[in-house]
């Protein structure tokens, strides 16, 4: 198993520019999430999903929007990048809420 | 409002030494309780999972312990190597209407030769 990957690892971006952060996980998982994490602060959940086809925002979820077509995917889309939104941004997965969650290695976003 | 707060902010032992790291949460209900470690530019891995009616967790070198009286945990490591050079980061689970995680900020840990 791969577990959950992230791509791409690093990201420049202009303000203003749109992109999308792949995730995807092989475990099977229904329950899949989005956090930020920024320096001084513990992980904030963006959005989350406790399967294909549903989703829901979590505690910073402005500026950003996610889908779920399948099990395995859970892509984070950044509408029009901020300054604000450099970060270092994890996906996780995990069975179902509250298991024990999976982290993906993180993708570090820098937006100038 | 849901909190966890975690202590020290951080930490620097030499290698071969214990260490405990401290966890104060206030989420009610409660469901479990997490530990985290976090290796630099890596994401966060699973050290241990307690629920309601369990006071001690090991995993290895790592022993978790949870007072839910007094809303209290504790990681204690034995014998640190380089390799736990870590950020620790715990996190709480509540329960029923309160399903939600709540993080800690984390507790930086370097283990020196």
């Amino acid at each position: 198993n791969a577990g959950v990957t992230q791509t791409p690892k690093f990201q420049v971006l202009k303000t203003g520019q749109s992109m999308t952060l792949q995730c995807a996980q092989d475990m099977n998982h229904e329950y899949m999430s989005w956090y930020r994490q920024d320096p001084g602060m513990g992980l904030r959940l963006i959005h989350y999903s406790v399967g294909a086809g549903i989703t829901d925002q979590g505690e910073v979820p402005n500026g950003y929007n996610v889908s779920r077509s399948t099990t395995e995917d859970f892509p984070l889309r950044l509408l029009s990048a901020a300054p604000s939104q450099t970060s270092v941004y994890f996906c996780a997965s995990s069975y179902s809420f509250p298991r024990e969650q999976f982290f993906g290695p993180g993708t570090r976003l820098t937006v100038l | 409002k849901n909190q966890v707060e975690q202590s020290p902010q951080s930490l620097i032992i030499l290698e071969g030494k214990n260490c405990t790291l401290q966890c104060n949460y206030t989420v009610s209900p409660f469901s479990n309780l997490r530990w985290y470690k976090q290796d630099t530019g890596r994401g966060p891995v699973s050290l241990t999972i307690m629920t309601f009616s369990e006071n001690t967790k090991s995993n290895g070198r790592y022993t978790a312990t949870l007072d839910a009286d007094t809303k209290q945990s504790s990681l204690h490591i034995t014998a640190s190597q380089l390799s736990d050079s870590a950020s620790y980061i715990c996190v709480v689970s509540g329960g029923g209407a309160n399903s939600k995680l709540t993080f800690g900020k984390g507790i930086t840990l370097s283990v020196r030769p």
